[in-house]
Parts: structure tokens; C-alpha cells; sequence
């Protein structure tokens, strides 16, 4: 059983399309997040929900917009892509006021644009 | 703002040897501490956490870590690694004050020669 897992693996799309990933976890956690992971392997923040509701929202461009239908899917939509959104994207997990918020994550998602 | 240091950007090490990954983070009050690794091509697992209590942490693996508040240090250890522990590791910190958000230190990769 795949605890948080995502999809498409792999997306190679052109500059300027527009293209979504998706993100479901079956552990009840009532708190997911979307990272972005560049080719450095540094591991950054972008977006965190809880229950549905935004709580994180880190500097992203405006046009990467997330979306939550429930508390156990958070799909991340971006608009017309560019060269520098290419990078892993890891969708994650926790469990609120749950010991130590620990997260966890689905394989990722690595986006080329071209 | 909070930030995750971990100073050793790539470690090469022989089977057999010891190791030690630094790492240094940057807040004062109660927080949660993590290692994270991520084998080649995979998602990120968690390897062991510190939420209270005795400050020598084991995890999986054999790995273990030690939280030095008054250094504001959780440093991995692994008395004798193994080729398979080739991977990039990650250290992070969750403050309480920050409810859910974890910060990710810039990770360490780490060659293990068989």
C-alpha cells in the first residue's frame, strides 16, 4: 500500500503550457505540503494545507496555484511553465499536533520544461 | 529567520569507516529535529527524530544522532557504513512555534567506495 503517492513520475512539457500533479495520501494526516527540489537537491517549501485550508505559502510565483478537494489530496497546478520550474517535485504528509509533525513523502514528480 | 546548516556538502568515505554529518541549526526555543535520507533516485525516508527526552537518538540502520542544545547541533553517526548507505542526507528542524512547517538544511551527499 503507497502511503503518499503522486502522479504523473515524469512530466516533459514545453515553455509556456500549462500542467498539473496530483498528490493523494491514505494516513488520515490532516496536513499535506508540496517542496520543490532543484538540481542542487536543495529542498524548499512551497505550499502546506491543513483540513483544506492554506496555512504555508512560501514565496512561489503566482503562477503556481495549489488545490486541496480533501484532506487527503493536494493537487498543485502551474501556469505557463518555464525553464526554471524544471526540478523534483515531492508531495508530503503529517499528522498535526501528532508528536513530532513527522513527514511523509511520496516518489516525486520531476518536471522537465523545455 | 530559522535556517538548517549542514556544512558537509559531499563526504567520501571507504566502507568501514566511521561517519559523522554535522549539523547546525538556528533557533532558540523548543524544537523538533530530523534526518531525512534519500537514496539515489528515490523519495526522501525519515531515519531517526529527536522530539524530547533522552538526546541520543537511534534509528534505522544503525545510524543514530545526538542533540547538543547548547550547540544547537544534531549531528548523524554511523560507526561503520556500507556502500548501500550511499545517499543524500538531510537535516531538519521543526520549531514549535512554526506549528507544522519544517525547515530542510541544503543536504549532505554522501560516496561510500566499496
Amino acid at each position: 500500500d503507497t502511503a503518499v503517492s503522486q502522479t504523473p513520475k515524469y512530466l516533459v512539457t514545453q515553455m509556456g503550457n500549462d500542467k498539473s500533479i496530483k498528490c493523494e495520501q491514505n494516513l488520515g494526516h490532516d496536513t499535506m505540503y508540496w517542496y520543490k527540489q532543484d538540481s542542487k537537491k536543495f529542498l524548499k517549501i512551497m505550499f502546506s494545507y491543513n483540513n483544506k485550508e492554506l496555512i504555508i505559502n512560501e514565496t512561489v510565483p503566482n503562477r503556481f496555484s495549489p488545490k486541496s478537494p480533501d484532506k487527503a489530496h493536494l493537487n498543485l497546478h502551474i501556469n505557463s511553465l518555464e525553464l526554471g520550474d524544471s526540478a523534483v517535485y515531492f508531495c508530503a504528509s503529517s499528522q498535526a499536533g501528532q508528536g513530532s509533525y513527522e513527514q511523509y513523502f511520496g516518489p516525486g514528480t520531476r518536471l522537465t520544461v523545455t | 529567520a530559522q535556517s538548517v546548516s549542514q556544512h558537509n556538502h559531499h563526504v567520501i568515505l571507504s566502507e568501514a569507516a566511521s561517519l559523522e554529518l554535522g549539523c547546525n541549526y538556528s533557533y532558540g526555543g523548543t524544537v523538533n529535529l530530523f534526518w531525512y535520507v534519500q537514496y539515489p533516485g528515490q523519495h526522501l525516508q525519515l531515519l531517526l527524530k529527536y522530539f524530547s527526552g533522552d538526546p541520543l537518538v537511534k534509528g534505522i540502520k544503525g545510524f543514530e544522532a545526538e542533540f547538543i542544545k547548547s550547540k544547537f547541533s544534531f549531528n548523524l553517526r554511523k560507526p561503520s557504513v556500507q556502500w548501500s548507505d550511499t545517499a543524500e542526507y538531510f537535516c531538519a528542524v521543526r520549531s514549535y512555534s512554526s506549528a507544522s512547517k519544517i525547515i530542510f538544511g541544503s543536504g549532505t551527499r554522501l560516496s561510500i567506495r566499496p
